[in-house]
């Protein structure tokens, strides 16, 4: 089982609509959560990180569930701009107490005009 | 402020050649990282350093070598590449979450290496 897992889509949408996509993550001690951006042959940047009580930035909505180990991204109103591909990454700590990044494999969005 | 920059941005390497991608970060972070994504893999870690000085393999380590010049640079160096290393690496750089009050990574844009 991977460590991090997401539906790798693709997701075509119409512009306006609201899409959401989901991430499961398998180990239980994992402490923190983000989701990142990826445009298309670009580098990966930070779109928001993931609080247990549930964050939102604009259009954008995350949300994170320990129980079920899984995070969840939210999109309102979707622009063209938003198409891209978003990656799901989870933080924990190593044998050796330090702290790595693990990235799922990325969830394509394209926003149809 | 340049944040995390990369040399070069594309490089084919015949099999057996070696090469060295150089990575910089201006942001005075303490950790940084190397990394490999390939379609359908998603970005694996190969190496990082949590502070100069320190070196420590990541998931994929395999085939590479790496270099903590000083604070600012961050080396990865393939010895003898192989068509199995064609792929887009990243470099990354990380702060002190007590500074920052974040994990976030940094990317650089990115070294796209075909291996033939």
């Amino acid at each position: 089982r991977k460590e991090v897992e997401q539906d790798p889509g693709p997701f075509n949408v119409p512009e306006g609509a609201t899409v959401a996509f989901n991430c499961t993550y398998s180990n239980s001690a994992s402490q923190s959560f983000f989701w990142y951006r990826q445009d298309c042959r670009k580098e990966p940047k930070l779109l928001m990180s993931v609080y247990s009580s549930g964050n939102e930035d604009g259009r954008f909505t995350a949300q994170l569930n320990r129980a079920s180990q899984y995070i969840s991204l939210l999109i309102r109103d979707s622009k063209l701009s938003d198409s891209a591909t978003y990656l799901c990454v989870v933080n924990w700590i190593s044998n050796f107490g330090n702290e790595k990044l693990t990235f799922g494999t990325g969830t394509r969005l394209t926003i149809i005009p | 402020n340049a944040g995390v920059t990369q040399t070069p941005k594309f490089q084919v390497l015949k099999t057996g050649q070696s090469m060295t991608l150089q990575c910089a970060q201006d942001m005075n972070h303490n950790s940084m990282y190397w990394y490999r994504q390939d379609p359908g893999m998603g970005l694996r870690l190969i190496y990082y350093s949590a502070s100069e000085g320190t070196t420590d393999k990541g998931e994929v380590p395999n085939g590479y070598n790496v270099s903590r010049l000083n604070k600012r640079e961050f080396s990865l160096r393939l010895e003898s590449a192989a068509p199995s290393q064609t792929s887009v690496y990243f470099c990354a750089s990380r702060g002190s979450r007590a500074a920052s009050g974040s994990y976030e990574q940094y990317f650089g844009p990115g070294t796209r290496l075909t291996v033939t």
